[in-house]
């Protein structure tokens, strides 16, 4: 079982914005990595850190977090936003990386 | 350019053991921690462990389910880092990745993934 908590599934009318949670214990001492991955690609991190973009990364991404808890928010969902995203951080030792369970983002 | 690919994944039977390549270019390998994550058919990512620089010492650290089993090392002279995989199960069978983290020292916040690399166990 993952010790980051995902809903498995969201949905988000095109254009709109759309926050996808990532919950854990370990939330509260390491900062959150997010990745998107696509069907048959390799993930793609999108936000790192307190809430940072790596270069080509749309600026529509954000993150934000608050107790045990770390948001990805994409403000102005698009079509090619539509993808399995997950949450990474490291658990309470701090020595292992945990992943959450995924949610998969439809854009309607 | 970073790359960074996967090879030696296959078909194996179960408690039979296989060995994975990562082959990196386009930046200095000993200078990062080098993991490995893996993902099965429908699931989602799992980490599987990672390798720290020679500095400080090339430890490793592994997920609870591998721990054991596998074993992670590196070559900086030929910029590849291996996953050995001994004692195989079925429940072993994923997409196998390696990765490279965005800053040196650092096994977190993986900018740069290969192409990953299937492996099978079944009878």
């Amino acid at each position: 079982s993952s010790e980051l908590t995902q809903d498995p599934a969201v949905s988000v009318a095109l254009g709109q914005t759309v926050r996808i949670t990532c919950q854990g214990d370990s939330l509260r001492s390491y900062y959150v990595s997010w990745y998107q991955q696509k069907p048959g690609q390799a993930p793609v991190l999108v936000i790192y850190g307190k809430n940072n973009r790596p270069s080509g990364i749309p600026d529509r991404f954000s993150g934000s977090s608050s107790g045990n808890t770390t948001s990805l928010t994409i403000t102005g969902a698009q079509a090619e936003d539509e993808a399995d995203y997950y949450c990474n951080s490291r658990d309470n030792s701090g020595n292992h990386l945990v992943f959450g369970g995924g949610t998969k983002l439809t854009v309607l | 350019e970073v790359q960074l690919v996967e090879s030696g994944g296959g078909l194996v039977q179960p408690g039979r053991s296989l060995r994975l390549s990562c082959t990196a270019s386009g930046f200095t390998f000993g200078d990062y921690v080098m993991s490995w994550f893996r993902q099965a058919p429908g699931k989602g990512l799992d980490w599987v462990g990672f390798i720290r620089r020679k500095p400080y010492g090339g430890t490793t650290e592994y997920a609870a389910s591998v721990k054991g089993r596998f074993t992670i090392s590196r070559d900086d002279s030929k910029s590849i880092a291996y996953l050995q995989m001994n004692s195989l199960k079925t429940e072993d069978t994923a997409v196998y990745y390696c990765s490279r983290g965005l800053t040196p020292d650092t096994a977190e916040y993986f900018q740069h993934w290969g192409q990953g690399t299937l492996v099978t166990v079944s009878s």
